[in-house]
């Protein structure tokens, strides 16, 4: 198993410019999320999805667009982008929601994209 | 909102010493999860904690919940090289069990 899979590793942007970030997890988890992270401010949700063709606002979501498929892919698109959407951004899946209170709700990360925007 | 609190932001350790990282709830948790992530890498996922004073060990790390499920801790014995990156500590908010995660506490090491 791959995991979960992130691509690019790496991308500069111009201001305005748009771009689809890519994800894939092969262990058929529900549940997918999009982080980004900026120094010194932890992991802010952007947006998750429980399920196939069933999307939801996390704490970050201006600026950003998702959609889900399938249950593989989970890519998340930025249409008009802005220096400060300039960060880390993680895509993660897991196989429970976090309501529940057994290791089946941990998230699996992928390798992240480091994005610029100039 | 629910938002977790982690201190140190950094924690500069000699090889062989111990150190403690706090996380800090401002509601109870129904559960609180560790993470490390190395420098350029992805998160990981260390452990689950879900009792009420809970205790877990992973060799020279150990993990506490408190009493009032509001706060825990990672404290690292003899630290090693291997042991730099940054935690972080993660809890489902009540009201839609999103994880809401910590600034996380990045560790440097001196040999």
């Amino acid at each position: 198993n791959a995991g979960v899979t992130q691509t690019p590793k790496f991308r500069i942007l111009k201001i305005g410019q748009s771009m689809t970030l890519q994800c894939a997890q092969d262990m058929n988890h529900n549940y997918m999320y999009w982080y980004r992270q900026d120094p010194g401010m932890g992991l802010k949700l952007i947006y998750y999805s429980v399920g196939a063709g069933i999307t939801d606002k996390g704490e970050v979501p201006n600026g950003y667009n998702v959609s889900r498929s399938t249950t593989e892919d989970f890519p998340l698109r930025l249409e008009l982008a802005a220096p400060s959407q300039t960060s880390v951004y993680f895509c993660a899946s897991s196989y429970e929601l976090h309501r529940a209170t057994s290791t089946n709700e941990k998230l699996f990360f992928g390798s992240g994209t480091q994005l610029s925007v100039l | 909102g629910q938002q977790v609190m982690q201190i140190p932001q950094y924690q500069h350790v000699q090889e062989g010493e111990d150190f403690t990282t706090y996380c800090n709830s401002s509601t109870t948790l129904s559960n609180i999860q560790w993470y490390k992530q190395r420098p350029g890498g992805h998160p990981v996922f260390l452990i689950q904690l879900v009792k009420s004073g809970e205790v877990k060990k992973q060799k020279r790390l150990t993990f506490q919940f408190g009493e009032a499920k509001k706060n825990s801790s990672l404290h690292i014995t003899a630290t090693q090289t291997t042991d730099v990156g940054t935690y972080f500590c993660a809890g489902p908010r009540s009201n839609d069990y999103k994880l809401s995660f910590g600034a996380g506490t990045t560790v440097t090491v001196r040999a």
